[in-house]
């Protein structure tokens, strides 16, 4: 299957700090990218999708000023993460979608685990 | 809200086949059944999906009732290395369309044991 990556895989960072995450298809072109959260013992939420060379669509809920998308290439979107709190630590895991002769799927990243002290 | 249910957990012996069990009572014409796995602290790993037939890889099969209100998805021989949580996931194969977003549920926990 396609192979995407994430980095850092890990970030501790202090309150306040802005933290940029990025996700990049090794093998492929991705045209759409999203971005997830998990809590502990959650399971994943979708945040906002990413499109290359768009603004990125947000999820109800998610502050789109909080959590900066950037999907500057077919290969790399990145999320930046603004002034974060420790309400914000969390595992942030990115995905790309991938067409399909009859449909299509997503690939994810190993995520990137947030704790901001 | 997810469209599925799953049992929340099940256990599975180390080499035998692992059986697990999807409700997807309202699902559309022009929906899909696909399966993802998520292994502790990693990201989610693609596994199968299907839309009436069945359906089989090399690392599963997946079994759709003919009325497509249900599925089952089969490891033949489960690992140690299996141990993690199934999603079941319905969803409309639309092409860069928001409709076709995956919606996680809870899934279900298979834990494989020697």
């Amino acid at each position: 299957g396609a192979v995407v990556s994430q980095h850092p895989s890990w970030v501790i960072c202090k309150s306040g700090t802005s933290v940029k995450i990025e996700c990049r298809s090794l093998d492929f072109q991705a045209t759409t990218m999203f971005w997830y959260r998990q809590f502990p013992k959650q399971s994943l939420m979708l945040m906002a999708t990413s499109n290359e060379g768009s603004k990125a669509t947000y999820e109800q809920g998610v502050e789109k000023d909080k959590f900066l998308i950037n999907h500057a290439s077919l290969t790399l979107s990145t999320l930046t993460v603004t002034s974060a709190h420790p309400e914000d630590s969390s595992f942030y895991i990115c995905s790309a979608r991938v067409r399909l002769a009859d449909t299509d799927t997503q690939y994810f990243g190993p995520g990137t685990r947030l704790t901001v002290l | 809200d997810a469209k599925t249910t799953q049992p929340p957990s099940m256990d599975c012996a180390e080499g035998r086949a692992a059986n697990l069990p999807c409700n997807h009572s309202t699902i559309s014409g022009n929906e899909y059944v696909y399966w993802y796995r998520q292994i502790h602290s990693q990201g989610p790993q693609y596994i199968i999906h299907g839309l009436k037939n069945n359906e089989t890889n090399e690392m599963a099969s997946l079994i759709i009732t003919e009325d497509r209100k249900s599925s089952t998805l089969i490891l033949p021989h489960a690992t140690l290395r299996d141990t993690a949580v199934y999603y079941c996931i319905v969803r409309v194969a639309i092409f860069g369309g928001s409709q076709g977003n995956l919606i996680f549920g809870k899934g279900t926990k298979l834990s494989v044991k020697p």
